[in-house]
């Protein structure tokens, strides 16, 4: 199966900052790979499909680069209702793998 | 709207098993593949399976393969996830879901989840 190593696991930053976490797939998995929001108590969100192409209603201040092994969420500028967990998901399998997370806190 | 409503879940003994039933609404139900993910007390997201829209393809995350079964009927727009040999790690919630991250209007619809707890 396709291993997602996902970093950092957790990091601190303020409102206002450019916050960038990372995903590596264990092999070429071009651009299917998508990038979740969660919240303590509720499902997951997802924020970014094809690795670079923004959901719908998702504010632009996140996005998302990469194929192949390595992608980048980018959140060009911390907002309070951003603090949250963050994962990737590689969708090219027909198993399916999540990033171990990372944990967005308050600085 | 859509919904997904995920129940069957509880307390349970180790080496026990257990159904839980996701009941969907506002969409076509035997249009999409579905699927269950979970997630432990204080961990990450655990993709666990999907199966077919017609019920034909299954796979399975190799931790519960052998062990959890996924299966659907389409004339009750239900999903089920049958978990034998259960284990204290199984503990956790878990989600139903319709993940459809491909085409020109990708969707997520999520369940808000049952809770498992395994335990002796």
């Amino acid at each position: 199966d396709i291993q997602m190593t996902q970093s950092p696991p957790s990091l601190s930053a303020s409102v206002g900052d450019r916050v960038t976490i990372t995903c590596r797939a264990s092999q070429d998995i071009r651009n299917d790979l998508s990038w979740y929001q969660q919240k303590p108590g509720k499902a997951p969100k997802r924020l970014i499909y094809g690795a670079s192409s923004l959901q719908s209603g998702v504010p632009s201040r996140f996005s998302g680069s990469g194929s192949g092994t390595e992608f980048t969420l980018t959140i060009s500028s911390l907002q309070p209702e951003d603090f949250a967990t963050y994962y990737c998901l590689q969708h090219i399998s027909y198993v399916w793998t999540f990033g171990q997370g990372t944990k967005v806190e308050v600085k | 709207q859509v919904q997904m409503v995920e129940s069957g879940g509880g307390v349970v003994q180790p080496g026990r098993s257990l159904r839980l039933s996701c009941a969907a609404s506002g969409f076509i139900f035997s249009n999409y593949g579905l699927y269950w993910v979970r997630q432990a007390p204080g961990k990450g997201l655990e993709w666990l399976t999907v199966i077919s829209y017609d019920g034909s393809n299954k796979y399975y995350a190799d931790s519960v393969k052998g062990r959890f079964t996924i299966s659907r009927d389409n004339s009750k727009d239900t999903l089920y996830l049958q978990m034998n040999s259960l284990r204290v790690d199984d503990t956790a919630v878990y989600y139903c879901a319709n993940l459809q991250p491909h085409g020109d209007s990708p969707f997520d619809y999520w369940g808000r989840g049952t809770l498992v707890t395994v335990s002796s």
